[in-house]
């Protein structure tokens, strides 16, 4: 069952490090969005790339975040300087194509920063 | 600012009963899907309805699409304790298909 995958399942930083989540879509699907959970929060859009290029970043805050899809192997969600409100869960959801197609997600990085 | 108003947040229920869950937004989606998430895991798509008035059946579970791309509901008919859990609508907007979720509804079917 090639669903989206993502690793870790959780990561511990202390405060000034860099997190580095990945992302790898379903088989079929060119299409990726990071969103964020915040505890006690809805999920919230972060970004949204295709290969090589990212289309929409109005979710991302402006410093220390920062996305890649590279042509070969899996999407990067990357954090520097981390600070103690970074520490959420990271969902990734794959699809075959922009618009109305639906979003497969994965289970998920739980980013706990000490 | 898109904003996707879910209702009720909680639910708590006897089995058996039905029951049925809100989406409602000022703004029209090009598309809306409902997921259901477990503690500790990803959301698990259910179903993605796109034409205005579309309704969806997935066994107990039906899914409307309002005429006007607003809102949508999710009704549960006879619901059992497995049907536990959050239930999340999300709005996809405009070309990129960025959703945008609702705060969830938390069911607690007892048995």
């Amino acid at each position: 069952n090639a669903g989206v995958m993502q690793n870790p399942r959780h990561l511990v930083r202390r405060r000034g490090q860099e997190a580095r989540l990945r992302c790898s879509p379903m088989k079929g699907h060119s299409h990726v969005y990071w969103y964020r959970q915040l505890p006690e929060e809805g999920l919230k859009f972060m970004v949204y790339l295709q290969k090589e290029n990212i289309i929409d970043e109005s979710g991302m805050p402006k410093e220390r975040f920062s996305a890649e899809f590279p042509k070969e192997g899996p999407s990067i969600l990357r954090i520097q300087q981390v600070v103690r409100g970074d520490s959420a869960a990271y969902f990734c959801a794959s699809s075959p194509g922009g618009g109305h197609q639906p979003q497969h997600f994965g289970d998920g990085t739980r980013l706990s920063i000490l | 600012t898109q904003l996707l108003e879910q209702s009720p947040q909680f639910l708590s229920i006897q089995e058996g009963e039905n029951l049925t869950v809100y989406c409602n937004s000022s703004s029209v989606f090009s598309s809306l899907q409902w997921y259901r998430q477990e503690p500790g895991e990803g959301p698990v798509l259910l179903v993605t309805v796109v034409t205005g008035g579309e309704v969806k059946k997935l066994k107990r579970l039906t899914f409307q699409f309002g005429d006007a791309r607003k809102d949508s509901s999710l009704h549960i008919t006879a619901a059992q304790p497995g049907d536990t859990g959050l239930y999340l609508c999300a709005g996809a907007y405009g070309n990129t298909g960025k959703l945008i979720f609702g705060q969830g509804t938390t069911l607690q079917v007892k048995p």
